[in-house]
């Protein structure tokens, strides 16, 4: 069982160029998110997804876009990459939004913008 | 909306020996779960130990034990007799009802050193 998978794994890009981060997953869960991991800050939520054709706004959304087409696929995009938006991408799932309901993270992307 | 400190950027502890990573967090909800996530260098998430706000009784997993004081909004985690595998990034998270959609409210993070 793969659980939530990420790709690319690793990217650089130079400032300007776009790109897009792909989530999948094979668990049937409704609930999809997209967080930024940046030293000393933890991890902060940028778009989330409640189901199949639906998108929301998180904490940190600027510059970035997202899109569920497929209730199992995730993906964010960078239409126009900035230095700031260097991080580690990760993706996360959940069958529900009972808080209880641990969410299944992918591996991370680590993304770097020259 | 609902904050999550952790306020100890670094911690080291001796193989064997227990260490306690400290967090406070802020909500104005009654139901919600508070986790300890675990990253090492893989850099995966792993869900180590759980915390439901009504329970009174403190989550224990193996080594792992955690320290919840409601009314001081104050969630701990002990890890005891510590094993270099140990060794990682820990992150304090926050979920809760209402119309937060499930997310997380994550520290800041506490990177543990665990010496031989």
């Amino acid at each position: 069982n793969a659980g939530v998978t990420q790709t690319p794994k690793f990217r650089v890009l130079k400032t300007g160029q776009s790109m897009t981060l792909l989530c999948a997953q094979d668990m049937n869960h409704e609930y999809m998110y997209w967080y930024r991991q940046d030293p000393g800050m933890g991890l902060r939520l940028i778009h989330y997804s409640v189901g199949e054709g639906t998108t929301a706004k998180g904490e940190v959304p600027d510059g970035y876009n997202v899109s569920r087409l497929k209730k199992q696929n995730f993906l964010l995009g960078l239409e126009s990459a900035a230095p700031s938006q260097t991080s580690v991408y990760f993706c996360a799932s959940s069958y529900s939004i009972f808080p209880g309901q641990p969410q299944h993270f992918g591996d991370g992307t680590r993304l770097s913008i020259l | 909306a609902q904050t999550v400190t952790q306020s100890q950027p670094e911690m080291s502890v001796q193989e064997a020996e227990t260490v306690t990573l400290s967090c406070t967090y802020d909500t104005s909800e009654s139901d919600y779960y508070l986790f300890w996530y675990k990253q090492p260098p893989s850099r995966q998430m792993i869900l180590v130990i759980r915390q439901e706000a009504y329970k009174q009784q403190n989550a224990t997993e193996n080594r792992f034990s955690v320290n919840f004081q409601k009314a001081a909004k104050s969630f701990s985690l002990k890890i005891s007799d510590s094993q270099l595998g140990d060794a990682a990034m820990y992150f304090c998270a926050y979920r809760g009802g209402g119309t937060s959609y499930g997310k997380l409210t994550f520290g800041q993070g506490t990177i543990l050193t665990v010496h031989p």
